[in-house]
């Protein structure tokens, strides 16, 4: 059974740091991986897949996240924050054997202070 | 490219009437959408799936009576919230994901639901 664990529920950096925000996975077959992010009532931007191509996946704003197998993590990072970064960031599973039906982390809320 | 709207954004509703959600893909056909709920400060819920043509298949603990989908189209689908109380107010979210790429879905923005 697939599931996924978002390390902090809150994080909070200031502008210009780095971001990092931990997902771990567990999953049966090969996963398909997933970042979403969600500003204050806005509906969910895709930020970057993986889907078992190139490990290191590039996404929109800045955002990259690796995936780590041995480790099974898949956590976001980006080297310097901006404001417009604050949102919720959701990390996804999903696998070919559940029909790719999404599984969704709890959510991390990224604080940035000025 | 991949957009999916939804309407409206937002609606204010009475106790015991039931309303109408609409999700468009408006630039891909959608074999499949999906209806999710997300309570304040939490993640999204899986409800349902749709695929065009055929019966939604309802997670557990989802009354299908209540929460009726339709799929009629390749590029529509609705969400009626009937007899609607006060506990069913929430953020509702549809997606939907074309024959390409089963793998990714892309979200309508959502629509707040609250019922007085």
């Amino acid at each position: 059974a697939q599931s996924v664990t978002q390390l902090d529920s809150h994080v909070s950096v200031s502008e210009g740091t780095p971001v990092l925000l931990r997902c771990n996975y567990s999953s049966s077959y090969s996963p398909s991986l997933f970042w979403y992010v969600q500003h204050p009532n806005k509906g969910l931007q895709l930020l970057l897949k993986y889907t078992s191509a190139a490990t290191l996946v590039k996404g929109i704003n800045g955002f990259e996240a690796e995936f780590k197998k041995s480790e099974t993590s898949f956590h976001l990072t980006k080297p310097s924050a901006h404001m417009s970064d604050a949102a919720e960031y959701f990390c996804v599973v999903s696998e070919k054997g559940s029909n790719y039906q999404l599984i969704w982390g709890a959510g991390t809320k990224l604080i940035i202070k000025p | 490219g991949a957009v999916v709207s939804q309407h409206p954004s937002r609606v204010i509703c009475k106790s015991g009437t039931s309303v109408k959600i609409e999700c468009r893909s408006l630039d891909f056909q959608a074999t499949t959408m999906f209806w999710y709920r997300q309570f304040p400060k939490k993640s999204l819920m899986l409800m349902a799936t749709s695929n065009e043509g055929s019966k939604a298949t309802y997670e557990q603990g989802v009354e299908k009576d209540k929460f009726l989908i339709n799929h009629a189209s390749l590029t529509l689908s609705t969400l009626t919230v009937t007899s609607a109380h006060p506990e069913d107010s929430s953020f509702y979210i549809c997606s939907a994901r074309g024959d390409w790429g089963q793998e990714t879905q892309y979200f309508g923005p959502g629509t707040r639901l609250l019922v007085l």
